[in-house]
């Protein structure tokens, strides 16, 4: 069975930083595309960015509203993909999922996702 | 606002069918046969119910069902029942420069 687990989400002040993490079990994760998706409160989904394969050379891709500020890694040795987020603003404030691309899609599958404020 | 359109709302009684509609452009959802839906109940995960427009993952039943014509697409539930009360996604690929877009979600209503 496949599982997705985010991490890291908290309390930031504007203009800092945060880094989640989402660790994946369930399926070959160096097969997947990651892909991070957030929802702000009240909201619908927004597509963040996503990482492809090491033998695709870890290629990212990335929505124009975080591009510049937010980076994708992925560490498939222990089937975990990061995303780091720099000069946050009010508007980043969002529940933050993780989700994998390992059949059909590239959101096959999701986590429960971790909430991200950004406040002073 | 959400980059593709969805109603805020839909309702309908157990055994009932009802249909979610998902409108976007000639850019996204009438460009590419990368239409998918997902089913979020709060608190939960979402799941991916439909892809490529009208497909069906392992494990979900043929009661959930998606269209498209032109720019707009739509997931059709059959035989509605109270555990299909959720919050509905769709999604479209949007091209090598934006992507994916979503939609704003629509509140599904068992009576």
């Amino acid at each position: 069975e496949v599982h997705l687990v985010e991490s890291g989400g908290g309390l930031v002040k504007p203009g800092g930083s945060l880094r989640l993490s989402c660790a994946a079990s369930g399926f070959t994760f160096r097969n997947a595309w990651m892909s991070w998706v957030r929802q702000a409160p009240g909201k619908g989904l927004e597509w963040v960015g996503r990482i492809k394969r090491e033998i695709e050379g870890r290629a990212t891709d990335y929505a124009a509203p975080v591009k510049g500020r937010f980076t994708i890694s992925r560490e498939d040795s222990k089937s975990t993909v990061y995303l780091q987020m720099n000069s946050l603003n009010s508007e980043d404030t969002a529940v933050y999922y993780c989700a994998s691309g390992v059949g059909v899609t590239d959101f096959d599958y999701w986590g429960l996702g971790t909430l991200v404020t950004v406040s002073s | 606002q959400s980059a593709l359109t969805q109603p805020r709302s839909v309702s309908g009684s157990p055994g009932q069918s009802v249909a979610i509609s998902c409108t976007g452009t000639s850019s996204d959802v009438g460009a590419y046969d990368y239409v998918s839906w997902y089913q979020h109940h709060p608190g939960k995960a979402p799941k991916l119910i439909i892809y490529d427009v009208n497909k069906r993952p392992s494990g979900i039943p043929d009661r959930f069902s998606g269209s498209k014509s032109g720019n707009t697409a739509s997931l059709t539930i059959s035989g509605l029942q109270a555990e299909d009360e959720s919050d509905y996604y769709c999604s479209s690929y949007a091209g090598s420069y934006t992507f994916w877009l979503f939609g704003g979600g629509t509140k599904l209503t068992v009576l």
